[in-house]
């Protein structure tokens, strides 16, 4: 069964503050791992979308890993603020055609709360 | 910059009775994408469309139908409501995308559906 499996399930950082979030995932066969950032009651907004080939991708102060070998992943926030409060939710596609059940699978979320 | 909109933003409704969702992609788009996320749960795909037909179909129930209009437009159209169709219901577009695409997916703000 495919699975997402993020960490922690809660955070909470001073302002300022730098943190990484993990996500460990057993798609396959694999086609992008992209990271959400979801505020309370709002649609989730894309952060980035990585590929196979890709191992690092930067948004800001965002930066999100890959190594598809170990099937892990890591957003790494940088020099925290307070609208940065929100979940941040990994999510992997499979490939069409292969055994990926509806292609697309969510992983259950890390809340993070920055605090002054 | 204009975003994905989608009405209402909440609905009641009672078992049996039927709803209709609407999504409006952001404009030039032409995919739609539609989600199911319920209390404490990750959000599910259900079914998109590109360029007016069906692209990928996952976990929509029968009593559910959605076709995307001329304009681009989507609804989802939701029979014989039952109680565990209380959920957020989010659409999603991109430009040229498939489920399993590298296309950025751009969230509405869902709409909260209560069945009651």
């Amino acid at each position: 069964k495919n699975q997402v499996e993020q960490s922690p399930q809660s955070l909470i950082i001073l302002e300022g503050k730098n943190c990484t979030l993990q996500c460990n995932y057993t798609v396959s066969p694999f086609s992008n791992l992209r990271w959400y950032k979801q505020d309370t009651g709002r649609g989730p907004v894309s952060l980035t979308i990585m590929t196979f080939s890709e191992n690092t991708k930067s948004n800001g102060r965002y930066t999100a890993t890959l190594d598809a070998d170990t099937k892990q992943s890591s957003l790494h926030i940088t020099a925290s603020q307070l609208s940065d409060s929100a979940s941040y939710i990994c999510v992997v596609s499979g490939r069409k055609g292969g055994n990926a059940g509806n292609m697309l699978t969510f992983g259950g979320g890390t809340r993070l709360m920055v605090k002054p | 910059a204009a975003g994905v909109i989608q009405s209402p933003r909440h609905l009641i409704k009672e078992k049996r009775e039927t709803a209709t969702l609407k999504c409006y992609p952001i404009p030039r788009h032409d995919t739609v994408y539609w989600y199911q996320q319920g209390p404490g749960q990750d959000p599910q795909f259900l079914i998109s469309f590109y360029e007016k037909m069906q692209s990928d179909k996952g976990s929509i129930p029968d009593r559910f139908s959605a076709q995307q209009f001329s304009d681009y437009h989507s609804e989802l159209n939701m029979s014989s409501l039952e109680l565990g169709d209380s959920a957020l219901y989010f659409c999603a577009s991109s430009l040229g995308g498939t489920i399993d695409g590298n296309q950025p997916q751009h969230f509405g703000d869902g709409t909260r559906l209560s069945i009651l």
